[in-house]
């Protein structure tokens, strides 16, 4: 069963933009964790934010993660045609892993 | 590149029948997880070895059975298939256990006629 749920399930930007996926989580975690996928390939890992840290960045990528409303948020700023792809977050308590259903984000060029 | 090796890439099999997946993980990499990815269900934990003893078990059906050997290749044994059991299985792996990014395969699509 998923754990997280990405809001919304689909988004469309224009490049250049930014984009914010939404997930919230029911039960406790040791740390949640944001992947993405191209199409037919195998998901890649993008950042890694620990159950006592609140926001981490990694180039143009920003996560918020308030324990408190169980919920996480990632930024994607000034969007290029190649970050189209689906993003899954994933909580994990004491080796399991759940992921959400997806946002599929599409950047228009 | 994640490093990580999955074989084959597609297998076309019929209901009732047996098949093993193969991944082998990163270089370096102790635990090796496995996923089920399908449209209705999306994407969902199956097991993780670490070192070679199970360590998490997730929705994996009875039907299903993992091991990691001492080389710490794992091996995903899919016993009498069901047209539901169509889908894309991932391997992951990562350096120890927990608290750890994981790195994926590419995946094995196994489509059950």
């Amino acid at each position: 069963s998923q754990q997280g749920e990405e809001d919304p399930q689909a988004l469309s930007i224009q490049e250049g933009e930014n984009a914010t996926m939404n997930c919230s989580y029911k039960t406790s975690i040791n740390n949640l964790q944001w992947y993405r996928q191209n199409s037919g390939r195998g998901l890649v890992h993008l950042i890694l934010i620990r159950s006592n840290e609140r926001e981490k960045h990694s180039g143009r990528l920003r996560v918020t993660l308030d324990t408190s409303k169980k919920s996480s948020s990632l930024l994607i700023t000034a969007s290029r045609a190649a970050d189209t792809a689906s993003y899954f977050c994933a909580t994990d308590y004491d080796n399991d892993m759940r992921f959400g259903a997806g946002t599929r984000l599409t950047v228009k060029p | 590149d994640s490093g990580v090796t999955q074989t084959p890439k597609h297998l076309i099999t019929a209901t009732g029948q047996r098949v093993t997946l193969r991944c082998s993980p990163r270089s370096g990499d102790l635990s090796v997880y496995w996923y089920q990815q399908s449209l209705d269900q999306g994407l969902q934990f199956l097991i993780q070895y670490y070192n070679g003893e199970e360590r998490a078990k997730g929705n994996i059906l009875e039907r299903f059975s993992a091991q990691q050997f001492p080389d710490l290749h794992s091996e995903l044994n899919l016993s009498s298939l069901e047209l539901g059991d169509s889908a894309l299985y991932f391997c992951a792996s990562s350096l120890t256990s927990g608290d750890q990014p994981q790195h994926f395969g590419d995946g094995t699509r196994l489509s059950i006629l």
